[in-house]
């Protein structure tokens, strides 16, 4: 079965600094998505992304957080000054219509 | 705005039992239902999906339910292993904006 991948599996970084998250989605998928999970919390919505453009954002989205499909195949989320609290696990997903969601193994962001 | 409620937060059942998990939500305008399963520091494997148009979906020992117009779901286990063991999660589509919301997921354990 075609999957998502995401890389790295594990990321250490220091506070202010900048990190990209990277996904390939699987390849005929239409509609993308990043969402992150906090150790012992939810699974929370991020964004999504469809047709090259920013379809929807959570208020926790904000001007630090940027996502871009720069070739057709990869998918990234870039975070540009680290904070303490954006430790989490970051899952990327993608759907070819909106219904069955295909995840990723999730990369473990620790901001130290 | 749609809640998604899964109890219990943990079950221990032993091996070789039946077990039913729970899910509930606020706003039955739903497009589907997914049930997802995930092991510790891994990403979220989907097990079943549940159009909004269907009560029921199946597969191996996994049978998912959906009763729209009360806002529940249930994931019945048969016959439980310690494969098994894991946390299980529920997510909802919302039909006005395709938004997916998880619920907190359940933490399974089955004793050998």
């Amino acid at each position: 079965e075609p999957e998502v991948t995401q890389t790295p599996s594990h990321q250490v970084t220091q506070m202010g600094q900048e990190v990209i998250l990277r996904c390939v989605p699987i390849s005929n998928h239409l509609y993308f998505y990043w969402y992150r999970q906090i150790l012992g919390q939810k699974v929370e919505f991020l964004v999504s992304f469809y047709n090259n453009e920013i379809s929807e954002k959570s208020e926790i989205f904000d001007d630090q957080f940027s996502v871009e499909r720069p070739d057709g195949s990869n998918f990234t989320l870039k975070i540009r000054s680290t904070k303490l609290e954006d430790s989490a696990m970051y899952f990327c997903a993608s759907t070819y219509r909106v219904e069955k969601l295909f995840f990723g193994s999730g990369t473990q962001l620790s901001v130290l | 705005k749609q809640e998604v409620t899964q109890i219990p937060a943990a079950l221990s059942v032993p091996e070789g039992e039946n077990l039913v998990l729970n899910c509930s939500f606020t706003d039955s305008a739903i497009y589907n239902l997914q049930w997802f399963r995930q092991d510790p520091g891994k990403g979220l494997t989907s097990l079943l999906l549940i159009q909004s148009s269907q009560r029921e979906q199946t597969s191996g020992r996994l049978n998912a339910s959906l009763d729209k117009s009360s806002g529940r779901s249930t994931l019945y286990i048969a016959a439980s292993q310690p494969g098994d063991s894991a946390t299980y999660l529920c997510a909802v589509i919302r039909s006005r904006d395709d938004k997916i919301i998880f619920g907190k997921g359940t933490r399974l354990h089955i004793l050998p």
